[in-house]
């Protein structure tokens, strides 16, 4: 079974310029995240989607960063414009879904941002 | 909001050894769920145990175990022989038994196993 998928693997820009990660999810995973990790930090939810619809973006910043997935499948997430403190690895994973039930995450290898 | 807290940053012990990495939590919730998650250098989160708060008995994988106390709101993960390839970050995770399934991250712990 193919796992997550992530690109790019690395990304270095400068302060200010905008940067697009992309993300499939597993085939048939309903559910799709997208976490943010900074540097000797846990990973922080970012937004949380269900098909194409979101379930919750209260920690995302929304004057900066914007997600969409589209169909259901593919997300991308966008930060315009970066600032110093968004370099972290961002990370994408995905779970079936199932009612009642809490099924384990996939995830992928992560998106490692350098802002400059 | 529920918390999860990881006190020992580093730890560090010889191959074939015993470790034991602690978390405690914070929830005012009755259904839920623990999780420890191991992130290797290639960055790739990898679920190591899970365990349901309904469940009494301790869950184990083979070489990995918790000891789950839920009175206290702790979750340590026992780690038995090491190997050197357990060297990794580890998290401990909550998912709340209700409503969105979103895993809440602890600080994490970076473990070293030495030859």
């Amino acid at each position: 079974e193919a796992g997550v998928a992530q690109s790019p693997r690395y990304k270095i820009i400068e302060k200010r310029q905008s940067v697009a990660f992309w993300c499939n999810p597993i085939s048939g995973h309903a559910t799709l995240y997208w976490y943010q990790q900074i540097l000797g930090q846990g990973p922080k939810l970012l937004i949380q989607f269900q098909n194409n619809g979101v379930v919750d973006d209260s920690q995302l910043p929304k004057d900066r960063f914007s997600a969409e997935r589209l169909k259901g499948v593919d997300s991308t997430l966008k930060i315009q414009p970066a600032k110093l403190e968004d370099s972290a690895v961002y990370l994408c994973a995905s779970s079936p879904l199932t009612q009642g039930n809490p099924e384990k995450l996939f995830f992928g290898s992560g998106t490692q941002l350098s802002v400059l | 909001a529920q918390t999860v807290t990881q006190s020992q940053p580093e730890m560090s012990v010889q191959e074939a050894e015993t470790v034991t990495l602690s978390c405690t939590y914070d929830t005012s919730e009755s259904n839920y769920y623990l999780f420890w998650y191991k992130q290797p250098p290639s960055r790739q989160m990898i679920l190591v145990i899970r365990q349901e708060a309904y469940k009494q008995q301790n869950a184990t994988e083979n070489r990995f175990s918790v000891n789950f106390q839920k009175a206290a709101k702790s979750f340590s993960l026992k780690i038995s022989d090491s190997q050197l390839g357990d060297t990794a970050m580890y998290f401990c995770a909550f998912m709340s038994g209700w409503g969105a399934q979103k895993l809440v991250f602890g600080q994490g712990t970076r473990l070293t196993i030495n030859p």
